[in-house]
C-alpha cells in the first residue's frame, strides 16, 4: 500500500532533550516536506526536500533540522525542543522535485513540549 | 508568508445542502490544491487544478479558479454527515519551492 509513515505518532518529552521524528514513504517520491499545524495557523512548512542531499527551509525552519540521506526517509530532528514546539506535526511526499504535485501526507506526530 | 486565505472559518449546514468554500491567495500560482482533514488526522487530497483550467470535477466536488482575481471556490453538492472535516487550499508560489497552506474551513454538516 502506498504511504507515508511517521514515528513515534505520540511523543512528550522535556525542554532540551534531542528526539527524532522519522518519516518514510514508499512511492519512490523526490519531494518530501515537514509541517506543523497549531490552532489558527493552519500549516506552516518546516523544510522541505526535493531530492537526496538537497533541502531547504520553509517558512518556519528555526529550531529544526532535517537531512535526506535516502530518497524514501526524512527525519525531523529537534536538537533542543523548547515549549513552543509543541504542535502536530505532519511528513508529506510528493511525485517530481517541485513539490508543485498532489502530496500525499503522513497520518501525524504529536509532540507536547514539558 | 500566507498565501492562500479559506472563508469562511467555519461553516454549518444540514445534510443533503451544498457546502461553498472560498480561497484567495496573494501571487501567481502554477497550480491550486483542496484538502480535506477529519479532527487530528493527515491530509487528504482532493483536487487540483491547474492555473490554465477554470473548473474542475471530481464526483460531487467542484473547484473553479479564477487567476484574475486569485481567487478559488470549492463546491460539496448534497453533503453528507461524512464530510464533516476541515478543508484546506495549497498553492505554490510561482518563483519558489514553497508550497503554502491557508488556515482552513471548518465544515460540519447536520444529520
Amino acid at each position: 500500500e502506498a504511504q507515508v509513515t511517521q514515528n513515534p505518532r505520540y511523543l512528550i518529552t522535556v525542554t532540551g532533550k534531542k528526539l527524532t521524528v522519522t518519516c518514510s514513504q514508499n512511492m519512490n517520491h523526490e519531494y518530501m516536506s515537514w509541517y506543523r499545524q497549531d490552532p489558527g495557523l493552519g500549516l506552516r512548512q518546516i523544510y522541505y526536500s526535493m531530492n537526496v542531499e538537497v533541502t531547504d527551509k520553509g517558512d518556519v525552519p528555526e529550531g529544526y533540522k532535517v537531512s535526506r540521506k535516502e530518497k524514501r526517509n526524512f527525519p525531523l530532528i529537534l536538537e533542543s525542543p523548547s515549549p513552543n514546539q509543541t504542535s502536530l506535526y505532519f511528513c508529506a511526499s510528493s511525485y517530481g522535485t517541485s513539490g508543485k504535485e498532489t502530496q500525499y501526507f503522513g497520518p501525524g506526530t504529536r509532540l507536547l513540549v514539558l | 508568508s500566507q498565501q492562500g486565505e479559506e472563508d469562511p472559518q467555519a461553516l454549518s449546514i444540514q445534510e443533503g445542502e451544498n457546502a461553498t468554500m472560498n480561497c484567495s491567495y496573494k501571487t501567481s500560482i502554477n497550480n491550486l490544491q483542496w484538502y480535506r482533514q477529519n479532527s487530528g488526522r493527515g491530509l487528504v487530497h482532493l483536487i487540483l487544478i491547474r492555473s490554465n483550467e477554470r473548473e474542475k470535477h471530481s464526483g460531487r466536488l467542484r473547484v473553479t479558479l479564477d487567476t484574475s482575481k486569485k481567487s478559488s471556490s470549492l463546491l460539496i453538492t448534497a453533503s453528507r454527515a461524512a464530510d464533516t472535516a476541515s478543508y484546506f487550499c495549497a498553492t505554490d508560489e510561482d518563483y519558489g519551492q514553497n508550497f503554502v497552506f491557508g488556515p482552513g474551513t471548518r465544515l460540519s454538516v447536520l444529520p
